[in-house]
């Protein structure tokens, strides 16, 4: 079965740029993921998607982040603007009853 | 709020020693206990779980017990290899579904000398 798709791997921006990460989960999985992994810690969850549903977003800074999953497939996640401590691992990941899959992720750096 | 402690790294040990990332975790409820792994350059992957207390998960030779009376989910590897040099991540799903968030430990690295 094909993995949870992210691109791109790696971007880097100045800071008060916008950037915009994209994530196509697996296949009929409905739940959806957005963590953030700074270096040195563990993934912190942003927002949880049921479908095309808001489940979860009490952690996303929502004044600079924002996230979208249209039609319950693909999903998008902006920062605008960005701010140096937004530098980290963007990882996407989806799941079902078996166990949440994560994609390789989308290394940020702010400059 | 629920929380997963886990021992700092990094570990280093030499090729066929046995491994031991201790793990502890705060949780209100019945929460899954999981172990991922790392490998460089590359996504999280799911090394193992365990759903209830007492289960045991196992996978490519590591293993990892649910106790609840301890809070702990510790990871142990009778015999590491250089392959196995990876960051481990323990990690508990909150209302102990799968389609749940996952709250992580920090992170352990392990290095294994060959």
């Amino acid at each position: 079965e094909a993995g949870v798709a992210q691109s791109p791997r790696y971007k880097i921006i100045e800071k008060r740029q916008s950037v915009a990460f994209w994530c196509n989960p697996i296949s009929g999985h409905a739940t959806l993921y957005w963590y953030q992994q700074i270096l040195g810690q563990g993934p912190k969850l942003l927002i949880q998607f049921q479908n095309n549903g808001v489940v979860d977003d009490s952690q996303l800074p929502k004044d600079r982040f924002s996230a979208e999953r249209l039609k319950g497939v693909d999903s998008t996640l902006k920062i605008q603007p960005a701010k140096l401590e937004d530098s980290a691992v963007y990882l996407c990941a989806s799941s079902l009853e078996k166990g949440t899959l994560f994609g390789s992720g989308t290394r940020l750096t702010v400059v | 709020g629920n929380s997963v402690t886990q021992m700092e790294g990094p570990v280093t040990l030499s090729e066929e020693a046995f491994l031991t990332i201790n793990c502890t975790y705060t949780a209100t409820g019945y929460p899954s206990l999981f172990w991922y792994v790392q490998y460089p350059g590359e996504g999280l992957q799911l090394l193992l779980k365990a759903t209830k207390a007492d289960d045991k998960g196992s996978n490519k030779g590591f293993e990892a017990t649910y106790r609840k009376e301890t809070t702990s989910f510790h990871l142990e590897k009778g015999s590491v290899q250089v392959s196995d040099s990876a960051v481990y991540f323990c990690a508990l799903s909150e209302y102990g579904g799968a389609t749940n968030k996952l709250i992580f430990g920090t992170g352990t690295l392990l290095a294994v000398q060959p």
